[in-house]
């Protein structure tokens, strides 16, 4: 089953505009939540992340909002440029225990943005 | 900067092959894993390696088996290919808890499977 739900699956902005992308989990043991970013032909790379202690997390123009009663967080790019056109993906893990650095992945949001 | 190599990029086996994906790492990072990447279903986990020799089975390991002899090198073996395996297989790495200042998994490129 998947334990991480994304949307949407696919994402058109113009360049400068606000791009979000959504993630519920289901699991309330899930204590690490990581967005990571891939391009094509490489393999994904970690881009922010945040845990369930905080409401939101902020680097550069990258912003995680956290919702832990309905759990639910976001990834929300200011400013998009088009060097941000690539795909993302939300997980959830353990941040530590028997099973650190076992994450569920959502299913990815290919972004694509517009010059 | 860390390293994980992946043997191929692209592969293209016969249905009943057996087959070996290898996966190197070159930063003395304990744990090692196996990913298997699908259009609409995003990154699943075939099986992990928090040691030498040791291994456990993540969300998706039928008709998967993996060998870790080495700290830096983990591979991903299908005994017999089928159709339905054909897949972007991605490696990652991390430190061990003990040793990390975060979770963060270091991926390779990817090694492009099809199986005919």
């Amino acid at each position: 089953q998947q334990q991480v739900k994304q949307s949407p699956q696919s994402l058109i902005v113009q360049k400068g505009g606000i791009s979000i992308i959504n993630c519920a989990y289901e699991n309330t043991a899930f204590d690490y939540f990581p967005w990571y970013q891939q391009f094509p032909g490489k393999g994904p790379a970690l881009l922010i992340a945040i845990r369930p202690d905080v409401s939101e997390k902020k680097e550069g123009r990258f912003t995680i909002s956290f919702n832990k009663s309905a759990k639910q967080f976001s990834l929300h790019i200011m400013d998009s440029q088009p060097g941000d056109s690539a795909t993302y993906f939300c997980a959830a893990g353990y941040a530590g225990g028997t099973s650190y650095g076992k994450l569920t992945f959502g299913q990815g949001t290919i972004l694509t943005v517009h010059p | 900067d860390v390293k994980v190599t992946q043997s191929s990029r692209y592969l293209v086996k016969r249905t009943g092959e057996k087959v070996f994906l290898e996966c190197v790492q070159d930063m003395d990072h304990e744990n090692m894993f196996w990913y298997r990447q699908d259009p609409g279903l995003g990154l699943r986990l075939i099986y992990f390696s928090y040691d030498v020799k040791m291994k456990e089975k993540g969300d998706i390991p039928e008709g998967y088996s993996v060998s870790r002899e080495k700290k830096e090198r983990f591979s991903l073996i299908l005994e017999s290919a089928s159709t339905n395996q054909t897949s972007m297989y991605l490696c990652a790495s991390s430190l061990a808890p003990q040793r990390a200042l975060n979770e963060k998994l270091f991926f390779g490129s990817g090694t492009q499977l099809s199986v005919l």
